[in-house]
């Protein structure tokens, strides 16, 4: 069945230094959608992409939707210790049920 | 707006007792649920999903089983609990399938 593959799992970085996370997958998908877990807690829906192509920004956020609609990344600018948690991305499967990738979790030191 | 409860946030269960988890959503009409899984540090395991009253589809087959009693009441049950039963148990809701809202969660430990 689909699949979605992310990479890396875990990332640590020094604050202020970029962060990127990647989303692959071996078919086309309709859409591709990014949550973000704090540790803790619960997933929380950041964007959705539809687009061939497509790119979207939430303040240091950048989201893009690759050409083939296989892939997509999440580019954190200058990270803030605000930004620590995990992040799936996820595609809609059977029905209306979402496919989630494994996550990246990002740790980031002051 | 929109909001959604999930109940007990914490839950110790020994092993071959029973469970009961609810979730309800407030604020929308036939919403589409689900019911997902997270052990530590993992990702989500899409456990059930509804479309609609009393409809229920199964992503895993396992130890649980869910209801959709009223149109916006989850429920994921379990006959008798079994050690890898334990985990953070999440219930979410969407619209037409588009972006999902999660609930806080339950995180069950069976001992």
């Amino acid at each position: 069945g689909q699949q979605v593959m992310q990479i890396p799992q875990y990332q640590h970085v020094q604050e202020g230094e970029d962060f990127t996370t990647y989303c692959n997958s071996s078919t086309t998908l309709s859409n591709i959608q990014w949550y973000k877990q704090r540790p803790g807690g619960h997933p929380v829906f950041l964007i959705q992409l539809v687009k061939s192509g497509e790119v979207k920004k939430q303040k240091r956020l950048t989201f893009q939707f690759g050409e083939a609609k296989k892939n997509s990344s999440l580019h954190i600018t200058a990270t803030q210790t605000t930004d620590v948690g995990t992040y799936f991305c996820a595609s809609i499967g059977a029905g209306t049920a979402l496919i989630f990738g494994k996550g990246t979790t990002l740790s980031v030191s002051s | 707006s929109q909001t959604i409860h999930q109940w007990p946030a914490t839950l110790v269960q020994p092993v071959g007792s029973p469970l009961s988890l609810e979730c309800t959503v407030e604020g929308t009409s036939n919403p589409n649920l689900y019911w997902y899984r997270q052990a530590a540090g993992r990702g989500l395991q899409l456990l059930f999903y509804s479309v609609g009253i009393g409809q229920i589809s199964s992503e895993v087959p396992q130890n649980l089983s869910a209801s959709r009693p009223q149109d916006r009441q989850f429920i994921l049950s379990s006959k008798k609990l079994l050690l890898s039963d334990s985990g953070f148990y999440l219930c979410a809701w969407s619209q037409l399938g588009y972006e999902q809202y999660f609930g806080p969660g339950t995180r069950l430990t069976v001992t």
